[in-house]
């Protein structure tokens, strides 16, 4: 049975850093990977999708990476700025049957 | 384009009454999925239809809910009756699915039940 952990829970930085969110899998048999972000009370924004030939994605500020041999994932966010306050979410697909999600990682970027 | 479309956003009953959630994927979207996502944690899948089949419906608790996606385009999810380890959100999401390749995965803002 595929799980899905996110390190760190939960992180506050100030804002303008850099930082990394990390997600891991216990089955490397996945098509894709999702990112996601959540804000308190809505529904689930994707941010990026690599599929399953590709190893990272780029959108802004935002960088993801995958490496299915080691079961892991990171997201890379780039000069954090308050609005990037939210809930991340990873999420992998079995081989199109279900996308399993993690428990998220909650990051506060400080003004 | 209109994104997927849930309601009600919020919906507050009494324990043993029944709950109805609807959901209106993205224009053209042959996937749809209904999730349960607990507080601090992430979303559950419920089931899974791919246009009007439930493709994965294993943990779908059958003894109180049921769901539809009658011609292949909206879906109902409903609890009957509802419990008060119901409440939660019930999360919509859809994709456009080719073979055996997940599409990515789109979500509505969510129905948020409480069962007193």
């Amino acid at each position: 049975k595929q799980e899905v952990t996110q390190i760190p829970a939960a992180l506050s930085v100030p804002e303008g850093e850099n930082l990394v969110l990390n997600c891991s899998f216990t089955d490397s048999a996945i098509y894709n990977l999702q990112w996601f972000r959540q804000d308190p009370g809505k529904g689930l924004t994707s941010l990026l999708l690599i599929q399953s030939s590709q190893r990272e994605q780029t959108s802004g500020r935002l960088n993801a990476s995958l490496d299915k041999s080691s079961g892991r994932s990171t997201l890379y966010i780039a000069a954090s700025q308050p609005g990037d306050s939210a809930t991340y979410l990873c999420a992998v697909d079995n081989y199109g049957q279900n996308f399993v999600f993690g428990p998220g990682t909650r990051l506060s970027v400080l003004p | 384009e209109a994104g997927v479309v849930q309601s009600p956003r919020y919906k507050i009953i009494e324990k043993k009454q029944p709950v109805a959630f609807w959901c209106n994927p993205i224009s053209g979207h042959n996937t749809l999925y209904w999730y349960l996502q607990n507080l601090g944690q992430g979303p559950e899948l419920l089931i899974r239809y791919e246009n009007e089949e439930a493709v994965d419906d294993s943990q779908l608790p059958k003894d109180r809910f049921s769901a539809e996606r009658l011609k292949g385009v909206d879906s109902t999810l409903k609890i009957q009756p509802a419990e008060l380890g119901d409440s939660a959100v019930y999360l919509c999401a859809s994709s456009l699915d080719g073979g055996q390749n997940t599409g990515e995965l789109f979500f509505g803002e969510g129905s948020r039940l409480t069962v007193l």
